[in-house]
């Protein structure tokens, strides 16, 4: 197992656009997380999953932002009429709950809004 | 609010200094406290973690040190080279949930 995988690694967008991005976690983990950082910033908490099971998302997800783990393996998130703002790194982490509770990160997908 | 806050946000050392960076957390029920490098339009990469019924952690040169009743957590680099310069963010898991993440320590280490 290579790790945290994320598609793709950068992403470019027309203001307006839709855009999808894919996490394929570490294959033990059961819980998977997305995270957002803008230049600067540390990482800031957008949505967890425990298998298949959303259970928790930030006030920072507007309902522009859907994420999907259909199957409690790999997961999405969809940003509908991206906006400039939505610039930045999109993290996925992944971890075994029940275990230390370490989050191991992937390289992240870069978006960027024009 | 549960908050962290990572001081200096910026160090440039020259090589062979040890150093320490600071982060400190304003609540603390904490489940575990991490450290994480991250190197410019990368991912993170864990350096250390430790449970909160720990006290440090050790990995090579660096050594990770926990307080919760101060609310406190230092990370010290020995003997520092010039690849670890990167940004080191430190980040306190609540409830098994959700990490909180400081703004980071950017790092330059110079020859």
């Amino acid at each position: 197992d290579t790790g945290v995988s994320q598609n793709p690694r950068h992403k470019i967008t027309k203001r307006g656009q839709n855009v999808t991005f894919r996490c394929d976690p570490i294959s033990e983990h059961n819980r998977l997380y997305w995270y957002r950082q803008t230049l600067g910033q540390g990482p800031e908490f957008l949505t967890y999953f425990q298998n298949e099971a959303q259970l928790e998302k930030s006030r920072l997800l507007s309902d522009r932002f859907s994420a999907e783990r259909p199957k409690g393996s790999f997961s999405t998130l969809e940003i509908q009429r991206t906006e400039q703002g939505d610039s930045a790194m999109y993290l996925c982490a992944s971890s075994f709950m029940g275990g230390a509770e370490k989050l191991f990160f992937g390289s992240g997908t870069q978006l960027s809004v024009l | 609010k549960q908050e962290v806050t990572q001081i200096p946000a910026a160090l440039s050392v020259p090589e062979g200094e040890n150093l320490v960076l600071n982060c400190s957390f304003t609540d603390s029920a904490i489940y575990n406290l991490q450290w994480f490098r991250q190197d410019p339009g990368k991912g993170l990469t864990s350096l250390l973690l430790i449970q909160s019924s720990q006290r440090e952690q050790t990995s090579g040169r660096l050594n990770a040190s926990l307080d919760k009743s101060s609310g406190r957590s230092t990370l010290y680099i020995a003997a520092s080279q010039p690849g670890d310069s990167a940004t080191y963010l430190c980040a306190v898991l609540y409830n098994t949930d959700k990490l909180i993440f400081g703004t980071g320590t950017r790092l330059q280490v110079f020859p």
